[in-house]
């Protein structure tokens, strides 16, 4: 089973607009974090949200986090073509090791 | 700000070759990893290095690969002689404690022919 799937698969938005991405895992986690990969570049850490916190904010991201559904989402408010990139969750458990999803290619229009 | 540095950039080997790819994790960090993200894939889990040893290792981490911490600031992974399904990009990450954020290098992208 998968750990860390990440919905939609693309998203293409125009300047300004929000973006929403959705992350679904499926054991108990420890804390999740999401990461973005410019194209054939390293990952960059966003934001780490852990398993008792609900909602967490980071200038213009906000990741919330249901435990009982197993989700997370992220939003990008007022995104920017800068903004575009895929974007993925990682978990994390007791043992350290990160899971990462498949992606969200995000793609912000001018 | 203080940042994962990874050496080379891009490898490319011939097919049976040994490569060591480097790493040069944050300094007050205590925690290692090697993932890899084969082109078009997500980012795996290969290794993880606590205390001098490995902690912990996924199945794609076989006998073909090592992994080495020569002094106090370098972290290695070897890879004994690469297959041409080892061509990806080989991601090192550092963390401060056992559970936190984790800082990537820029990755090495190794291509083997």
């Amino acid at each position: 089973s998968q750990q860390g799937e990440e919905d939609p698969q693309a998203l293409s938005i125009q300047e300004g607009e929000n973006a929403t991405m959705n992350c679904s895992y499926k054991t108990s986690i420890n804390n999740l974090q999401w990461y973005r990969q410019n194209s054939g570049r390293g990952l960059v850490h966003l934001i780490l949200i852990r398993s008792n916190e609900r909602e967490k904010h980071s200038g213009r991201l906000r990741v919330t986090l249901d435990t009982s559904k197993k989700s997370s989402s992220l939003l990008i408010t007022a995104s920017r073509a800068a903004d575009t990139a895929s974007y993925f969750c990682a978990t994390d458990r007791k043992i350290p090791r990160l899971t990462f999803g498949e992606g969200t290619q995000l793609t912000v229009n001018p | 700000e203080p940042e994962v540095t990874q050496t080379p950039s891009h490898q490319v080997t011939q097919m049976g070759q040994e490569v060591i790819l480097r790493c040069v994790p944050i300094s007050n960090h205590l925690y290692f990893y090697w993932y890899r993200q084969i082109l078009g894939q997500k980012v795996e889990f290969l290794v993880s290095f606590y205390n001098n040893e490995i902690s912990e290792k996924s199945e794609i981490f076989d006998d073909q690969f090592s992994v080495e911490r020569p002094d106090g600031s370098n972290f290695t992974l070897k890879i004994r002689s690469t297959k041409l399904e080892d061509s990806a990009m080989y991601f090192c990450a550092s963390v401060q404690g056992a559970s936190g954020e984790q800082y990537f290098g820029p990755g090495t992208r190794l291509t083997v022919t």
